[in-house]
C-alpha cells in the first residue's frame, strides 16, 4: 500500500524548459491536489481535482497546468519553467477523519530548482 | 493574505519537558483546525485535528486547545521525545467539501536529549 506516489523526487530545469510531476495514488480517494512549499510561506494550494474529468485553480495557479488523467493519475505541468517556480511540490489525497475533518494525505514530495 | 500564521520559525526544549507550538487565525469561517508534521525529505503527515465547536481534543501525547475568541489554538505535546523533533504546519479549512485549505509557514521543533 504505497499511499500517494510522486515522480520525479528531484529535477533541475533551465529557465523556459517545461516538466510534468506526476502523482498517483492507491488510496480510492476522489480529491487531489497539487501544494507548493516555500521557506517562510507555508504550503499553498496550486490546484485541485475533486473528482475524476475536473479540476479547478487554487490559490497560486499561475504558470502551471493540470490533468486529472483517472482516478489514480493528477499531473502538474509547468509549460515554461520560471526561477520563481523553484519549490517543493507536493501531491495530496482527501478524505474524512473521524473527527469529521478534511484530512489530507502527502506524497514524499518533489523538489524543483529552475536555474 | 496569509489567514493562517505561525509566528515561531523554531522552538527547541528538552527532552521530558512540555512543548507548546502556536497558531493565529484570521478567517472566524474556519470550522476545522489541524496540525501536521513533516519530518526532512517526507511529506506532512496528519497528527491531530480540532472542530470548531470544541475547545480541547486529546491524542495520547498530543493536545490541541482552542481559543474561539482570540482565534488562537496551540499544540501541547507532553512529554516531547526526540522523535518529535520535526516542522509542525498548522491548517484550517472551512465546510466539509471546501478544498481550499490553508496552513501557516511551520514550526521548526528540537528536542534536545
Amino acid at each position: 500500500n504505497a499511499g500517494v506516489t510522486q515522480t520525479p523526487k528531484f529535477q533541475v530545469l533551465k529557465t523556459g524548459q517545461s516538466m510534468t510531476l506526476q502523482c498517483a495514488q492507491d488510496m480510492n480517494h476522489n480529491s487531489m491536489y497539487w501544494y507548493r512549499q516555500d521557506p517562510g510561506m507555508g504550503l499553498r494550494l496550486i490546484y485541485y481535482s475533486a473528482s475524476e474529468g475536473t479540476t479547478d485553480k487554487g490559490e497560486v495557479p499561475n504558470g502551471y497546468n493540470v490533468s486529472r488523467l483517472n482516478k489514480r493519475e493528477f499531473s502538474l505541468r509547468l509549460e515554461s519553467a520560471a526561477p520563481s517556480q523553484t519549490s517543493v511540490y507536493f501531491c495530496a489525497t482527501r478524505d474524512r477523519g473521524v473527527s469529521g475533518a478534511n484530512v489530507l494525505t502527502f506524497g514524499a514530495g518533489s523538489r524543483l530548482t529552475v536555474l | 493574505d496569509q489567514q493562517v500564521k505561525q509566528n515561531s520559525p523554531s522552538l527547541s526544549v528538552q527532552e521530558g519537558r512540555i512543548s507548546i507550538l502556536n497558531c493565529d487565525y484570521t478567517n472566524s469561517m474556519f470550522d476545522y483546525f489541524l496540525w501536521y508534521k513533516k519530518y526532512p525529505a517526507e511529506g506532512p503527515t496528519f497528527l491531530i485535528s480540532i472542530s470548531s465547536i470544541k475547545d480541547k481534543n486529546e491524542d495520547g501525547r498530543f493536545t490541541v486547545f482552542l481559543n474561539k475568541s482570540a482565534k488562537h489554538l496551540s499544540l501541547h505535546i507532553v512529554p516531547s521525545q526526540p522523535g518529535d523533533s520535526a516542522v509542525y504546519f498548522c491548517a484550517a479549512s472551512w465546510g466539509w467539501n471546501n478544498n481550499d485549505m490553508r496552513f501557516g509557514a511551520g514550526t521548526r521543533l528540537t528536542v534536545k536529549p
